[in-house]
């Protein structure tokens, strides 16, 4: 049963063009929501956040939006630039085991040049 | 900080042979992980350690498995004796809690013949 979805295996968008990478879960009890970036032969690395008290946390050219009632997340890359190109992963977690993330399949970006 | 230190990046061996990963979290992080990825399953977590103490093994697959922390700076994962299906890319991560931002290290990419 997999609880955190992410239906897009690949994704290729232009640079300059937004990158919108979604993200779907079924367990309610996540309150935490994580994306996390990974390049080939490295481990993934944290990129942004959002609890579920919010509905859009923005860092720069990355934005992250929560649709509770559909359970649904989505990462806004803009403008997009070719070194975004990466696999992305979605991650959850509950309040009382905020150690443990459950992570979607992922979604490789390719921005093209 | 050098990050999370994990150790052989790539590892071949034969069916039915011991495998030891290991792996050194960053300094004054309490809290240490193990995940595997496959393309099957994506990143699972298998085991995790806080302040040197394993508090969830629920995603160890089976007794072939085994971890470690002797000490705030080492783990191993260790399988025994290992199989074919157990060819994956293990990571190891370290956060300090409460945090829910994991560092990953580089990971083991495990080839089991």
């Amino acid at each position: 049963d997999q609880q955190v979805k992410q239906n897009s295996p690949s994704l290729s968008v232009q640079e300059g063009r937004i990158s919108i990478l979604n993200c779907d879960y079924t367990n309610s009890m996540f309150d935490y929501f994580l994306w996390y970036k990974k390049y080939p032969a490295e481990g993934p690395t944290f990129l942004i956040s959002i609890s579920s008290i919010k509905d859009k946390n923005e860092d720069g050219r990355f934005t992250v939006f929560l649709n509770k009632s559909a359970k649904h997340l989505s990462l806004h890359i803009v403008p997009s630039q070719p070194g975004d190109s990466a696999v992305y992963f979605c991650a959850a977690s509950t309040r009382g085991s905020n150690y443990k993330l459950t992570f979607g399949k992922g979604t490789l970006l390719t921005v093209n040049p | 900080d050098a990050g999370v230190i994990q150790s052989p990046r790539h590892e071949v061996t034969e069916m039915g042979q011991e495998v030891t990963l290991r792996c050194k979290p960053i300094s004054g992080h309490n809290s240490l992980f193990w995940y595997r990825q496959t393309m099957m399953r994506g990143l699972e977590l298998l085991i995790y350690f806080n302040n040197n103490v394993p508090i969830d093994d629920s995603g160890m697959p089976e007794d072939r498995f085994s971890a470690k922390m002797p000490n705030a700076s080492f783990s191993t994962l260790k399988i025994q004796p290992s199989e074919p299906r157990d060819s994956a890319v293990y990571f190891c991560a370290s956060t300090r809690q409460p945090a829910t931002e994991a560092f990953f290290g580089q990971g083991t990419r495990l080839t089991v013949v």
